[in-house]
């Protein structure tokens, strides 16, 4: 059962235009989020995170969006350039974790056009 | 600083031979350790994640295992590789104990093909 889903799989953007990245959550306890950028042949590595207290996190040209109500989170990319094109993923982690569950979404990939 | 080795990169093993995949961590002691697989098409899916040293925990049913010999050392192993156990394995580890704050440190993964 896919607790966290992207439901878009892919996604262009031209470069210097905003990318919005979607993720969706079904369980209401989740408390902390975090997005992940993955390179081919590469490991995912941390890009930003939000605690459920907030509705926005911002870091540079990457902000992150979070609607409680909703279950719904998003990624900003403003501008969006060419080494961003990766695949994002984003992951939610449940109350009173002990480090040993994320759950991750599908995937997105974003392709960011010269 | 801390690091995290993963290796091999890419692997190809013939159905219903061993496997044996090796993580290893530096820089700090006691990590939080994990082996995740991301099968095409799929999300990253947590196999095992370990707390200490012979501490091990299994997250789905599969003919894989895991084993932490020493503190900063994580091992996925099979008797006899399937070929549903095609796809990108990534070893992990947290920097705080929910992961919360940093997230997790990603390896840069083993592309397994088994044919």
């Amino acid at each position: 059962d896919q607790q966290v889903k992207q439901n878009s799989p892919s996604l262009s953007v031209q470069e210097g235009r905003i990318s919005i990245l979607n993720c969706d959550y079904t369980n209401s306890m989740f408390d902390y989020f975090l997005w992940y950028k993955k390179y081919p042949a590469e490991g995912p590595t941390f890009l930003i995170s939000i605690s459920s207290i907030k509705d926005k996190n911002e870091d540079g040209r990457f902000t992150v969006f979070l609607n409680k109500s909703a279950k719904h989170l998003s990624l900003h990319i403003v501008p969006s350039q060419p080494g961003d094109s990766a695949v994002y993923f984003c992951a939610a982690i449940p109350p009173s974790n002990t480090g040993n569950q994320f759950y991750f979404g599908t995937g997105t990939s974003l392709t960011v056009i010269p | 600083s801390q690091t995290i080795h993963q290796w091999p990169a890419t692997l190809v093993q013939p159905v219903g031979s061993p496997l044996s995949l090796e993580c290893t961590v530096e820089g700090t002691s006691n990590p939080n350790l994990y082996w995740y697989r991301q099968a095409a098409g799929r999300g990253l899916q947590l196999l095992f994640y370990s707390v200490g040293i012979g501490q091990i925990s299994s997250e789905v049913p599969q003919n894989l295992s895991a084993s932490r010999p020493q503190d900063r050392q994580f091992i996925l192993s099979s008797k006899k590789l399937l070929l549903s156990d095609s796809g990108f394995y990534l070893c992990a580890w947290s920097v705080d104990p929910t992961g919360a704050n940093y997230g997790y440190t990603f390896g840069s993964g083993t592309r397994l093909t088994v044919v």
